[in-house]
């Protein structure tokens, strides 16, 4: 069972355009959504992280905005540049129930993002 | 270097040999996690250290998989018998709280 979908699988953007990433989870007992940058060769690292009691949160180009209802967040890249290309992924974890300590995560299967010059 | 190391980079071997993988986390993270990402897919958790204690494995984690980290420093994932179906990139990350900081990871190709 797919906790976290994931969408596109692929997205190709003209630099200075919007990159969009779509996720949805189903678990509700998740409380805690980071993004992962992931470029060939490299593990993955924490772009930008949201809290469901928060609607939108942003850092630079990047945004992500939640919809707690839906059970849907985004991840929005603002003026796209060739150095974004790589693959992202949503994730989520359930802080409450571990306890605070165990923050496995739970991740989608990844986005791979494109930004032609 | 202040990141998570991973060592070897990269393994082949053949089916059925034993392979061990080793991960060194930042310095004074007590938490460590190993995570296996497959082609086209995002990391799966597969187990999760506090200090050197154990306190959870997925059912990922088959018997042939057996995870250590003594003294609560770096850890080892060892596979017993590999399977072709072992082939993946296995990550290591620590944390000291919730933002987890992976490794380059170890590329398993098991021929």
């Amino acid at each position: 069972q797919q906790q976290v979908k994931q969408s596109p699988q692929s997205l190709i953007v003209q630099k200075g355009g919007i990159s969009i990433i779509n996720c949805a989870y189903e678990n509700t007992a998740f409380d805690y959504f980071p993004w992962y940058q992931q470029f060939p060769g490299k593990g993955p690292a924490l772009l930008i992280a949201i809290r469901p009691d928060v609607s939108e949160k942003k850092e630079g180009r990047f945004t992500i905005s939640f919809n707690k209802s839906a059970k849907q967040f985004s991840l929005h890249i603002m003026d796209s540049q060739p150095g974004d290309s790589a693959t992202y992924f949503c994730a989520a974890t359930d802080e409450l129930n571990s306890g605070g300590s165990n923050y496995k995560l739970t991740f989608g299967k990844g986005t791979l993002l494109t930004v032609n010059p | 270097d202040t990141g998570v190391s991973q060592n070897p980079r990269h393994k082949i071997t053949k089916r059925g040999q034993n392979v061990t993988f080793r991960c060194d986390p930042i310095s004074e993270h007590n938490r460590l996690y190993w995570y296996r990402q497959t082609l086209g897919q995002g990391p799966e958790f597969l187990t999760y250290f506090q200090n050197e204690a154990q306190l959870e494995k997925s059912r990922l984690l088959s018997d042939r998989f057996s995870a250590e980290r003594p003294k609560g420093s770096f850890s080892t994932l060892e596979i017993q018998r590999t399977e072709q179906g072992d082939s993946a990139m296995y990550l290591c990350a620590s944390s000291l709280g919730r933002i987890q900081y992976f490794g380059a990871g170890t590329r398993l190709s098991v021929l």
